[in-house]
């Protein structure tokens, strides 16, 4: 699996848009990027994923590059219960996998003032 | 309401004192992997299942158990707990063509 770049920490003022950056410049053609969340030692919730084309879901929206090397994960308006840490993933195949593995880097984390 | 449990929530126990995390979900998932988190190391796979009476090692199985016998249920056992086995613990699922793993709420592990 590719590996991502991703900021340590990020701010956002609640009611703003949050922009997350995740670089994946070496991502391979049958990669897909997934967004995952955690909040506070909670389990992690998976937020959206895409392979190309931007994608919108009720949470958030996904940037990503033509030349798919980065990605933006955005979060319309952000609230006080969005500060987690937000981890990209970058995974061969659609489905995860026969490993079932999503492999969790060290990921931003988002503080969302009131 | 669609979940993953996890018992129990906090552990607190001594070396050498066999114990059993269990984790159920309600989804009827055919994949469920186990993870261990620690400061620094991210969220790394201990064990996965692909479905009922079939698991396999990830990246970090030494000093754990795993059984799937029924396809809800696939707990985690330590039969011999050390100090280094003191960490975070989630269990996760998914289907077998889904996208979105479904994660417990954890489970926090210290071993003495």
């Amino acid at each position: 699996d590719a590996k991502t770049t991703q900021p340590t920490s990020m701010d956002c003022a609640e009611g703003r848009a949050a922009n997350l950056p995740c670089n994946h410049s070496t991502i391979s053609g049958n990669e897909y990027v997934y967004w995952y969340r955690q909040i506070h030692s909670q389990g992690p919730q998976y937020i959206i994923h895409g392979l190309k084309n931007n994608e919108t879901n009720e949470m958030a929206s996904l940037i990503i590059t033509e030349d798919r090397k980065s990605s933006t994960l955005i979060l319309p308006h952000a609230t006080l219960r969005d500060t987690a840490v937000y981890y990209c993933i970058v995974r061969v195949g659609m489905y995860g996998g026969a490993t079932n593995k999503l492999i969790f880097g060290t990921g931003t984390l988002l503080a969302v003032q009131p | 309401e669609a979940q993953v449990t996890q018992n129990p929530r906090y552990l607190i126990t001594v070396t050498g004192k066999k114990l059993t995390v269990t984790c159920s979900q309600n989804m009827n998932h055919e994949y469920m992997s186990w993870y261990r988190q620690d400061p620094g190391l991210g969220l790394r796979q201990i064990y996965y299942s692909m479905n009922v009476e079939v698991t396999d090692k990830g990246d970090v199985p030494e000093g754990y158990k795993v059984s799937r016998k029924e396809k809800r249920n696939f707990p985690l056992i330590l039969e011999s707990p050390s100090p280094n086995q003191t960490s975070l613990y989630f269990c996760a699922s998914r289907t077998g063509r889904g996208n979105e793993q479904f994660f417990g709420p954890g489970t926090r592990l210290t071993v003495l």
